[in-house]
């Protein structure tokens, strides 16, 4: 069974940094790109950024290219998402997802206030 | 406000049909496959169709998706309580970017 497990949201200060985590089991994790999505109180999903199978190429959209930056461990089935210089806009539930979204985690909340 | 834009709501009685639209542009809908995700109350999306137009296994075939140009449908025949949700299309850019829809609730009247 597919499972993609996110951790390490909480509350945050603006300007502050949190590093997400996402553990995954059921496939082969080494085998798919990997995407994070955030989802703000009451709002759309939107896509954060994405990497690839090896870890050679990375995206992100645009707010927050400099700020974020996504990672892997193919060796412990593990994406992270670094994120520095938090600001308030930035508070979202995040998933992990695979692949097109084929598989979601439950998410995990991050919150920038003072 | 989205790349890719969808109406806000729509509704229809139970075992009626709705569908959802997505509006693109060249450069994201009209050069790229299409995902649909459908989002249950406080829940994590779940994909309906990818590839414009392909089911995952375990999805119902009350469910389809098309594509024409810059625009994609979502439909859904013979519409039950359970559907009532949040439905998002999503697509990839040129820029290499991804990118969902606004979002759209269906209401089953």
């Amino acid at each position: 069974e597919v499972q993609l497990v996110e951790s390490g949201g909480g509350l945050v200060q603006p300007g502050g940094s949190l590093r997400l985590s996402c553990a995954a089991s059921g496939f082969t994790f080494s085998s798919y790109w990997m995407s994070w999505v955030r989802q703000a109180p009451g709002k759309g999903l939107e896509w954060v950024a994405n990497i690839k199978q090896d870890g050679s190429e990375t995206y992100y959209v645009a707010s927050v290219k400099g700020r974020f930056t996504i990672s892997r461990d193919n060796a412990k089935n593990s994406l992270y998402l670094q994120m520095n210089s938090l600001r308030a806009e930035d508070t979202a539930v995040y998933y992990c997802a695979r692949d097109v979204g084929d598989y979601w985690g439950q998410g995990t909340l991050v919150t920038v206030s003072s | 406000q989205s790349v890719l834009t969808q109406p806000p709501s729509v509704s229809a009685a139970p075992g009626q049909k709705v569908t959802i639209s997505c509006s693109g542009s060249s450069s994201n809908i009209g050069n790229n496959y299409v995902s649909w995700y459908q989002q249950l109350p406080g829940a994590a999306p779940k994909l309906l169709i990818y590839e414009n137009n392909q089911r995952p296994s375990g999805i119902p075939d009350r469910f389809s998706g098309s594509k024409s140009g810059t625009s994609a449908t979502l439909g859904i025949t013979g519409l039950q309580p359970g559907d009532e949700a949040d439905y998002y299309c999503a697509s990839w850019d040129s820029s290499l970017s991804a990118f969902f829809g606004s979002g759209t609730k269906v209401t089953v009247l």
